[in-house]
């Protein structure tokens, strides 16, 4: 079982639309917990991190689900430009060393 | 204020040969990733150094990888007789608390 796991998608979906993307760890012990983002062919920067208690930023919110061992990241009222490819880290356990999922494309059709 | 640079930018070779890949990290960030991510696919970890520990080199295909780090500025990416599955694009990353920064990454293509 890979330590990080992402359904590849694609998922597309129209402008408007709500779409919700899982990714699935399986170290228990790991504490930290992000969601980036992958533009084509540029590299990989940080959407946001996932805290416990969940978070929001704008139309983009971050659950963590400790006792599932999942992350989740929702996006309302898409918009063309969040067509990227959104990548979940976990850290390995007590290091801050990351290991990232495959990632996950979304194309937001107009 | 800049970011973590990477050089090339695009290195193209010929099979059997060696190549080598830049990185300056950020200033003051300790800790610096090497991975390597194949066309459509997610990034694959190869070795992270942090301060003056030594490096976690799990994540290295095969003895043809190599990688420095002095101290906590410029990081080099060795491969040596390079095949043509090590195409990829080759990306670093540096971070001081959990945020990692990345690279514009070094596209390699081996003929």
């Amino acid at each position: 079982r890979k330590e990080v796991e992402q359904d590849p998608g694609p998922f597309n979906v129209p402008e408007g639309a709500t779409v919700a993307f899982n990714c699935t760890y399986s170290n228990s012990a790991s504490q930290s917990f992000f969601w980036y983002r992958q533009d084509c062919r540029k590299e990989p920067k940080l959407l946001m991190s996932v805290y416990s208690s969940g978070n929001e930023d704008g139309r983009f919110t971050a659950q963590l689900n400790r006792a599932s061992q999942y992350i989740s990241l929702l996006i309302r009222d898409s918009k063309l430009s969040d067509s990227a490819t959104y990548l979940c880290a976990v850290n390995r356990g007590s290091a801050r060393q990351l290991t990232f999922g495959s990632g996950t494309q979304l194309t937001v059709l107009p | 204020g800049a970011g973590v640079s990477q050089s090339p930018s695009n290195k193209v070779t010929e099979k059997g040969k060696d190549v080598e890949l830049r990185c300056d990290p950020i200033s003051g960030h300790t800790a610096l990733y090497w991975y390597r991510q194949r066309l459509g696919q997610g990034l694959e970890f190869l070795i992270y150094f942090q301060g003056n520990s030594a490096p976690d080199k799990s994540g290295l295909p095969s003895d043809r990888f190599s990688a420095e780090r002095t101290g906590e500025s410029v990081s080099t990416l060795t491969i040596q007789r390079t095949q043509q599955e090590d195409s990829a694009v080759y990306l670093c990353a540096s971070n001081a608390a959990n945020e990692q920064f990345f690279g514009p990454g070094t596209r390699l293509t081996v003929l």
